[in-house]
């Protein structure tokens, strides 16, 4: 599959569950990007991956725990989430820093 | 941190009509603004972006321009057609930081 893949594509799970997404990116880029989309909000930027090495965390509540392995691979660990996590999750890429940001088909996750 | 505003959050248009969307920032330091498409129930996509450098931009139907003294960058569509209906992200950017404005829905009539 080409592009920025996603998975799973919707979640469901309860607060005290731990669940894991998923981003693949077939781009052959060096940055990485999670962002949190929220009815009526604009996107929020979460962590930014460079060459696989955080470079940003935007205040975010350590309940999102991310990891990149390698550059193609980014993956969003969640644990003890709240209902007001429930969003669409998406991840994207980019050749480096302020350059266009290919997105991935989002997951759309619902906190219980 | 930056701000972004962005205005207006909905937009109607007759097909054919031209509409303008219009984004404020704070941080005189971002130097890459980016706009983005998103159809309901896809994924937001780059349609057209500008740098620092650049007062104005287009590609087709499709151009952007940049104030920088006074702030604040705009997305013009000529000639709108049905399959513009979509919402629009502004975005400012500086290195790995991206702020995005709260978007604008807009619809065209057939």
């Amino acid at each position: 599959e080409t592009g920025v893949t996603q998975t799973p594509r919707h979640l469901v799970m309860g607060m005290t569950n731990k669940k894991s997404l998923k981003c693949e990116q077939h781009l052959g880029h060096n940055a990485m990007y999670w962002y949190k989309q929220s009815a009526k909000k604009p996107l929020e930027l979460m962590f930014v991956y460079n060459f696989k090495e955080q470079t940003e965390n935007n205040s975010v509540p350590s309940r999102f725990s991310p990891e990149c392995p390698n550059s193609s691979h980014l993956f969003l660990h969640l644990h003890t989430l709240q209902p007001e996590d429930s969003a669409l999750y998406l991840c994207a890429s980019s050749q480096g820093g302020s350059n266009e940001q290919f997105f991935g088909p989002g997951t759309r996750l619902t906190v219980l | 941190g930056e701000n972004v505003e962005q205005h207006p959050s909905t937009l109607s248009v007759q097909e054919g009509d031209s509409a303008v969307i219009k984004c404020t920032y704070s941080d005189s330091a971002s130097n890459y603004f980016p706009w983005y498409k998103q159809e309901l129930g896809k994924r937001p996509q780059l349609i057209i972006d500008i740098r620092s450098n650049v007062g104005e931009k287009k590609d087709q139907r499709i151009a952007v321009t940049l104030n920088k003294t006074a702030k604040h960058f705009s997305l013009h569509i000529t000639e709108t057609q049905p399959e513009d209906s979509a919402v629009y992200f502004c975005a400012a950017s500086l290195s790995n930081q991206f702020y995005f404005g709260t978007g604008t829905s807009l619809t065209v009539i057939p």
